[in-house]
């Protein structure tokens, strides 16, 4: 399996322009997780998924932030509309058991 | 609401050197808790988890001590290479999960 696929691996928008970010889980995992990293607050949980169903998305800063997962190979996270404070990487994972894999992640730069 | 410290931020050896990271977490009632290592502009890697019920786990040059009952973790790395320079994270899985730490930045010199 080529691991948890993300893309893009780099985003540069411009503030109250729409972003989405992809996922492509581990084949057979039940579990996707959706993280940011900033220098402020490291790793925060926004949001995760079991079986394509959202359990926990008390991490999602906003209403401006959206996650779907309309099946098992694939998620997205969407902000409308971005703003600077926005900026960070944000990481997708997958599980089956207790270890979580992590993508590469997507930076995201909003001007 | 868990919280999960690490000490140093920062750590700089001599390649050779054995060396311990810290990560403590404020709820014992953990699952699991796992030690994961990042590159630069990289994801993360697992590499080792305890259970609960565990004391430790080895692999390798690495190995990690759990006690749970005090909140405490260690991460040991023996003989440090300029390959293992990276940041170090340690993360407790409550439920489905987890909270991380912010990391020990660790830097091996030749």
């Amino acid at each position: 399996d080529a691991g948890v696929i993300q893309s893009p691996r780099h985003e540069v928008t411009e503030m109250g322009q729409e972003v989405t970010l992809r996922c492509k889980p581990i084949s057979g995992h039940d579990y996707l997780f959706w993280y940011r990293q900033t220098m402020m607050r490291g790793l925060e949980l926004l949001i995760y998924f079991n079986n394509n169903v959202p359990i926990d998305d008390s991490g999602m800063p906003e209403d401006r932030f959206s996650a779907k997962m309309p099946n098992a190979s694939f998620s997205t996270l969407k902000i409308q509309p971005s703003e600077p404070r926005d900026s960070a990487v944000y990481f997708c994972a997958s599980s089956l058991s207790n270890i979580q894999y992590f993508g590469a992640g997507t930076r995201l730069s909003v001007l | 609401k868990q919280e999960v410290t690490q000490i140093p931020a920062a750590l700089s050896v001599p390649e050779g050197e054995n060396l311990v990271l810290n990560c403590s977490f404020t709820d014992s009632a953990i699952y699991n808790l796992q030690w994961f290592r990042q590159d630069p502009g990289k994801g993360l890697t697992s590499l080792l988890l305890i259970q609960s019920s565990q004391r430790e786990q080895t692999s390798g040059r690495l190995n990690a001590s759990l006690d749970k009952s005090s909140g405490r973790s260690t991460l040991y790395i023996a003989a440090s290479q300029p390959g293992d320079s990276a940041t170090y994270l340690c993360a407790v899985t409550s439920g489905s999960r987890l909270t991380f730490g912010e990391g020990t930045q660790l830097t091996v010199n030749p």
